[in-house]
């Protein structure tokens, strides 16, 4: 069975500062890998998706990376906002194509 | 505009009455599931449906039922609520790519508490 594990559960870093956020996952044998943003209360938005052929992808000011054979996708931020705070949470789509696995997420903070 | 509805957002109960969550989504995604959130577990798939008329289970599906008898709409069914169905809920959907799923869309969610 897949599991995701997220590290750290939460940081916290001065507005400016480039930063990374790490997924691993221990079956190599994925579909796809999705980072999701999660505010208080709110629903999941969407960040980035990468197929199981990628290695990476890039959008404004994030990029994350996948390395399947080690089992380990990183999200980086850079030039860290205020606006950054909330909770990410990475997702790892089984080779059926069918089922999503979460990480419990890493809960950031931006501090101005 | 693009969006997944899940109705209602906040629903308190008691234990053993029937409800219902609706979740409705207006993009014409054939993939549709539904999670529920817990502290320290995550969130976990209960349900999911790759089309109309097929749904399977995910990974806690026990004490909930799924339809999905048209395309926008995919429906949760608690038959007979208890305590540890207290969580927070959350409907998606995504088109397929291949023969997998794309981005998923998430709802705002649905806080239950059931007494």
């Amino acid at each position: 069975k897949q599991e995701v594990t997220q590290i750290p559960a939460a940081l916290s870093v001065p507005e400016g500062e480039n930063l990374v956020l790490n997924c691993s996952f221990t079956d190599s044998a994925i579909y796809n890998l999705q980072w999701f943003r999660q505010d208080p209360g709110k629903g999941l938005t969407s960040l980035l998706l990468i197929q199981s052929s990628q290695r990476e992808q890039t959008s404004g000011r994030l990029n994350a990376s996948l390395d399947k054979s080690s089992g380990r996708s990183t999200l980086y931020i850079a030039a860290s906002q205020p606006g950054d705070s909330a909770t990410y949470l990475c997702a790892v789509g089984e080779t059926s194509g069918s089922r999503l696995t979460f990480g419990e997420g890493t809960q950031l903070t931006v501090n101005p | 505009e693009a969006q997944v509805t899940q109705n209602p957002r906040y629903l308190i109960t008691v234990t053993g009455k029937k409800l219902t969550v609706t979740c409705s989504q207006n993009m014409n995604h054939e993939y549709m599931s539904w999670y529920r959130q817990d502290p320290g577990l995550g969130l976990r798939q209960i349900y999911y449906s790759m089309n109309v008329e097929v749904t399977d289970k995910g990974d806690v599906p026990e004490g909930y039922k799924v339809s999905r008898k048209e395309k926008r709409n995919f429906p949760l069914i608690l038959e007979s609520p208890s305590p540890n169905q207290t969580s927070l809920y959350f409907c998606a959907s995504s088109s397929l790519a291949g023969r997998g799923t794309d981005t998923q869309y998430f709802g705002p969610g649905t806080r239950l508490t059931v007494l």
